[in-house]
């Protein structure tokens, strides 16, 4: 059974077009995150959310906004697509007790191409 | 601002040897640090995760370190063999919600 689990694993779609990418995690974990893998591998934290409340904005676009329906859902909308922003896009969850953050699980990524 | 280094970039050796990869961050300032492997084209899957009041952790072949008083973590690896060949990562998870990552390192096994 999946930990973390992301849809759609490929997306290919039109500049200007509209996009989502759903997060759902069974860990019962608090914390969800939102990274972007560019094309030179390196992975940067965009979103952070715990207990559905936004923590972290990495000085994200505001093409891109997150939506947090409950504690296991973290889902990623983003208006107007670019070609800059294709890229692997990958969920994550962890979480916070007794002074320790647990390790964190990662989705297996979404690769989002736009043309 | 914690930012994490990892060196070196990428690293060439021949099957069977031992070698360890170097992890540096800033702010000491963290709960824990975590190693991952990514494989071409995957996900991440997680290696070891050291607290912040540990000093290392070992998983077969693997053995992580923390010196968190220097900011620094190594990861070594026995014997290595082909089907180690990925990219490591190092990643550590501060007060902020946020879990900040280094560069990476490119580990090819020769066979």
């Amino acid at each position: 059974d999946t930990a973390v689990s992301q849809t759609p694993k490929y997306l290919v779609t039109q500049m200007g077009n509209d996009k989502s990418i759903k997060c759902e995690q069974n860990l019962g974990h608090d914390t969800m995150y939102w990274y972007k893998q560019d094309s030179k591998k390196f992975l940067k934290i965009m979103f952070s959310y715990n207990n559905k409340e936004l923590i972290i904005n990495e000085t994200v676009p505001n093409r891109f906004s997150p939506k947090s329906p409950d504690k296991a859902h973290l889902n990623l909308h983003i208006n107007s697509l670019e070609l800059g922003d294709s890229a692997v896009y990958f969920c994550a969850s962890s979480s916070l007790g007794q002074g320790a953050r647990t390790e964190a699980f990662f989705g297996q990524g979404t690769r989002l191409t736009v043309v | 601002k914690q930012e994490v280094t990892q060196i070196p970039a990428a690293l060439s050796v021949p099957e069977g040897e031992n070698l360890v990869l170097n992890c540096s961050f800033t702010d000491s300032a963290i709960y824990n640090l975590q190693w991952f492997r990514q494989d071409p084209g995957k996900g991440l899957t997680s290696l070891l995760l050291i607290q912040s009041s540990q000093r290392e952790q070992t998983s077969g072949r693997l053995n992580a370190s923390l010196d968190k008083s220097s900011g620094r973590s190594t990861l070594y690896i026995a014997a290595s063999q082909p089907g180690d060949s990925a990219t490591y990562l190092c990643a550590v998870s501060s007060s902020a919600s946020k879990i900040i990552f280094g560069s990476g390192t490119r580990l090819s096994i020769r066979p």
